[in-house]
């Protein structure tokens, strides 16, 4: 069973406009860690922002937030203030903790480009 | 510190062959993790290690595919008789272990392998 979901078709985005990108996941575990990574097309992937299941606000790094919603199963990331850097695949990423797994389960990404 | 090393960055080979890629972690990190990523697609667990054991192989890693990390310090991901499915991007991960798990995960830039 898929646990990430991510369905949005590739997003042109307006320079310094906002794009949120949509992340649902699935799991029983009640101890798990979201994640969000960047991947530009020379392949690396580049970490965002973290939100573990038991913390109260939602996290935000500089211009990316985690608008967490737990009862929804969902991690949307908002990247504010769009610059043309942004442009890259990105994608969420679900570990559940609870037995000592340290696997990342990856959705299949969302492609944004951020037009001038 | 210099990230996650991985070499080559783009490997072309005959079907049959065999094809080894290497993995220099981040030095501080005893945890090390190979994804393999197909075109479309988000990474897809491998296998970890801790130190210089490997704790957690997926179903994906079939007896064609083998991996080491001799001393706890660099990985080998050897892929024996390749086939033209083996054909992907295959990313290195570091971590360090810490109490309620490890989420600073560092990749690499990848290896993209061609199978012809």
């Amino acid at each position: 069973a898929q646990k990430i979901t991510q369905t949005q078709p590739g997003m042109f985005v307006q320079e310094k406009e906002a794009v949120t990108l949509d992340c649902t996941y699935d799991t029983s575990d009640p101890s798990y860690g979201l994640f969000w990574y960047k991947q530009p097309s020379s392949g690396e992937m580049i970490f965002l922002i973290y939100q573990g299941s038991y913390d109260q606000q939602n996290a935000t790094e500089g211009r990316y937030s985690l608008n967490f919603q737990k009862a929804r199963k969902s991690a949307n990331l908002v990247i504010s203030a769009s610059q043309l850097g942004d442009s890259a695949m990105y994608f969420c990423a679900m570990r559940e903790t609870s037995y000592g797994n340290n696997r990342l389960a990856f959705g299949k990404g969302n492609q944004v480009v951020v037009i001038p | 510190d210099t990230g996650v090393s991985q070499n080559p960055r783009h490997k072309i080979t005959k079907r049959g062959q065999n094809v080894t890629f290497r993995c220099d972690p981040i030095s501080e990190h005893n945890r090390l993790y190979w994804y393999r990523q197909t075109l479309g697609q988000g990474p897809e667990f491998l296998t970890y290690f801790q130190n210089e054991a490997q704790l957690e192989k997926s179903r994906l890693l079939s007896d064609r595919f083998s991996a080491e990390r001799p001393k706890g310090s660099f990985s080998t991901l050897e892929i024996q008789r390749t086939e033209q499915g083996d054909s992907a991007m295959y990313l290195c991960a570091s971590s360090l272990s810490r109490t309620g798990g490890d989420y600073g995960y560092t990749f690499g830039s990848g290896t993209r392998l061609t199978v012809v």
